[in-house]
């Protein structure tokens, strides 16, 4: 299966600031996916990125709070913008591994942000 | 809408017990269905994937069944042990467009020794 890596880990950031999470992924996939696990919740999608286009941001998320590139095959990063308390949350990136079938997704290990 | 929700939310069982996690969805029209494993504050670890056809799949202690009209999976654990102790999600893939999973909240597991 497809391994990602995402970088920071964890962060502990002050409000108003913002945060780039990195994502790494050891084959080249096709689309990419970025969610949110608020604590106590499930996984909400926050956008699709495809490489060479805009991502595709789903009800409630816009590109100004939380833009995203995708620079080439391996790569995205997810940008959490003038933070609040809010925003504390891990946030997972997820690609669609294209050597398994059926779309088997598959998800790195997270990064776990707490706003101040 | 595809709504996904699973039974229980929280379990705790001694070590030793066979458990069965439920996953049921809304929407009968899926692509696949997959189940993952979350540690605390980490990743998620698929387990399982279930296509629309299938109605089992088994890997090593874990066996997932999906009956498709009514709506419904299970996850069976054997033996669990106490490793097996994590946060267990379900996630059902509706066929079409870019097949982006609908999660349910997951069951949060405790086996204790």
């Amino acid at each position: 299966s497809a391994v990602i890596s995402q970088k920071p880990s964890r962060d502990i950031c002050q409000r108003g600031t913002s945060l780039t999470i990195q994502c790494q992924v050891d084959s080249q996939v096709t689309m990419m996916f970025w969610y949110r696990q608020q604590p106590g919740q499930s996984l909400t999608l926050i956008a699709t990125a495809n490489q060479g286009s805009e991502a595709t941001y789903e009800s409630g998320f816009v590109i100004d709070k939380f833009p995203i590139s995708r620079p080439n095959l391996t790569f995205s990063t997810l940008t959490v913008s003038n933070m609040s308390p809010e925003d504390s949350s891990i946030y997972l990136c997820s690609v669609e591994d294209p050597t398994y079938a059926y779309n088997e997704q598959f998800f790195g290990p997270g990064t776990r942000l707490t706003v101040l | 809408k595809q709504e996904v929700t699973q039974i229980p939310a929280a379990l705790s069982v001694p070590e030793g017990e066979n458990l069965v996690l439920n996953c049921s969805f809304t929407d009968s029209a899926i692509y696949n269905l997959q189940w993952f494993r979350q540690d605390p504050g980490k990743g998620l670890t698929s387990l399982l994937l279930i296509q629309s056809s299938q109605r089992e799949q088994t890997s090593g202690r874990l066996n997932a069944s999906l009956d498709k009209s009514s709506g419904r999976s299970t996850l069976y654990i054997a033996a669990s042990q106490p490793g097996d102790s994590a946060t267990y999600l379900c996630a059902v893939i509706r066929p079409g467009g870019s097949y982006i999973p609908t999660f349910g909240r997951g069951t949060s597991l405790i086996v204790h020794p």
